[in-house]
């Protein structure tokens, strides 16, 4: 089955900082991959997506590369600031496979200090 | 204009009882979710309904009954609440089943005493 792995947050930064959170996956299919944020009190909103391999999402600031040979898609940032703090999910969707669903990892907090 | 509109936001409730969810997105996607994001974060998905038919049914007690009168609109309805259901619930919706983004409502926070 399709699962995302994640790494554990929560990650503290100073602003300004570099952000780097890590994000493999498996999946039967070629899937798509998504990298989602939750404000506090918020639902999700779509940050940024690659649908191929060697694509790079990019939206505010934030960036991820579909890595196909490393089956990653880590999101990185240069410059952090406070009101970047929340929760970030990666996630696939792999309709090649039939699967009409998001598989989300388990959410990373960041939280950043001026 | 919220895109994306689920009511209650809060709903504290004691074991035992039965309460429902609305949902209703303004957005004329086909395509509309459930999802249960537990304490620790952890989204998963619940159900999917496309057109008003039931397209994903995730493993989820039977006590949770979706019910979706147009593609609009997708309730969730829960029987005999248990301390186990305490947990943000989340309605989104996309243009199409699979279609990404997905556009989620601000969550229903449910406490069960």
């Amino acid at each position: 089955g399709n699962s995302v792995t994640q790494m554990e947050g929560p990650v503290t930064l100073s602003e300004e900082a570099f952000l780097t959170i890590n994000c493999t996956y498996t999946a039967t299919g070629y899937p798509s991959l998504f990298w989602y944020v939750q404000y506090p009190g918020e639902g999700l909103q779509l940050l940024l997506k690659a649908t191929k391999a060697d694509d790079k999402g990019s939206n505010k600031g934030f960036e991820a590369t579909y890595r196909k040979e490393t089956t990653s898609f880590h999101l990185e940032k240069g410059s952090v600031q406070v009101s970047d703090s929340a929760v970030y999910f990666c996630a696939l969707s792999d309709t090649e496979a039939g699967s009409y669903q998001l598989t989300f990892g388990k959410g990373t907090k960041l939280s950043v200090i001026p | 204009d919220t895109a994306v509109s689920q009511t209650p936001k809060y709903l504290v409730t004691q074991m035992g009882n039965d309460k429902s969810i609305k949902c209703e997105q303004n957005l004329g996607h086909d395509t509309m979710y459930w999802y249960k994001q537990d304490s620790k974060k952890f989204l998963k998905i619940m159900f999917s309904y496309n057109n008003k038919e039931l397209i994903i049914n995730e493993t989820v007690p039977n006590r949770f009954s979706p019910k979706s009168p147009d593609k609009a609109h997708l309730n969730l309805h829960i029987n005999s609440l248990e301390l186990g259901d305490s947990a943000v619930y989340f309605c989104a919706s996309s243009l199409r089943a699979g279609d990404q983004p997905q556009h989620f409502g601000d969550g229903t926070r449910l406490s069960i005493l």
